[in-house]
């Protein structure tokens, strides 16, 4: 199975920020990975797939990037709106889709 | 409105069988792919399977192979998870949600809002 270690697995900043989460493939998945947003009690969010494409409808500071084993999330200016955990999602291998352990961004 | 609306929770007992289900609406539901994803309490999100109901074509990820059964009927637009033997760590809210392209696996952009599952004596 293809492991995803995602990094940090939380992390606090201020309004304004730039935030970066990392996911790391166990091996190369090309550019087949997600990233999701969940904000508490709700259904999960698609905001970029295919690595850096941004879903319809997402704000542009939202942002992904990487291919092969190393992928990268970025808020480039952080919003308290943008309170949540972010997931990682790989798609490399049906059925062996995996996603990272999560990401929790609170504000400072 | 493109959207998947998932049954109530349910409060069952171990041993106890269950299916619980996820209508869509508003796009072609034989067209595509739709999985389900496992929340357990406090926990991240596991991807448990998907069936493509065009064709009932359905994989299952290796872990939850076995355990449950995915289904899904195309006369009605609706999509099925099932158990035929719960047991406590079954507990978890289950989330459906539709991939992104047209007969295609890639991401999920349509979600349910989630049933809650919870198994105990």
């Amino acid at each position: 199975d293809i492991q995803m270690t995602q990094s940090p697995s939380s992390l606090s900043a201020s309004v304004g920020d730039r935030v970066t989460i990392t996911c790391q493939a166990s091996q190369d998945i090309s550019n087949y990975l997600n990233w999701y947003q969940q904000k508490p009690g709700k259904a999960p969010k698609l905001l970029i797939y295919d690595a850096s494409n941004l879903e319809t409808g997402v704000p542009s500071r939202f942002s992904g990037s990487g291919s092969g084993t190393d992928f990268t999330f970025t808020i480039s200016s952080l919003q308290p709106e943008d309170i949540a955990t972010y997931y990682c999602q790989q798609y490399d291998n049906l059925p062996s889709w995996t996603f990272g352990q999560g990401t929790k961004v609170e504000i400072k | 409105e493109v959207q998947l609306v998932q049954s109530g929770a349910e409060v069952k007992k171990p041993g106890e069988s269950l299916k619980i289900s996820c209508k869509g609406s508003g796009y072609s539901f034989t067209s595509y792919w739709i999985g389900w994803v496992r929340q357990m309490p406090g926990k991240g999100l596991e991807w448990m399977g998907i069936i493509y109901p065009g064709d009932s074509d359905t994989r299952y990820s290796p872990s939850f192979q076995g355990q449950v059964t995915i289904s899904a009927d195309k006369s009605i637009s609706t999509a099925y998870l099932q158990w035929s033997s719960l047991k406590a760590s079954d507990t978890a809210m289950y989330y459906c949600a539709r991939q992104r392209a047209v007969a295609a696996v890639d991401a999920f952009d349509i979600w349910g809002q989630g049933t809650m599952v919870t198994v105990s004596s």
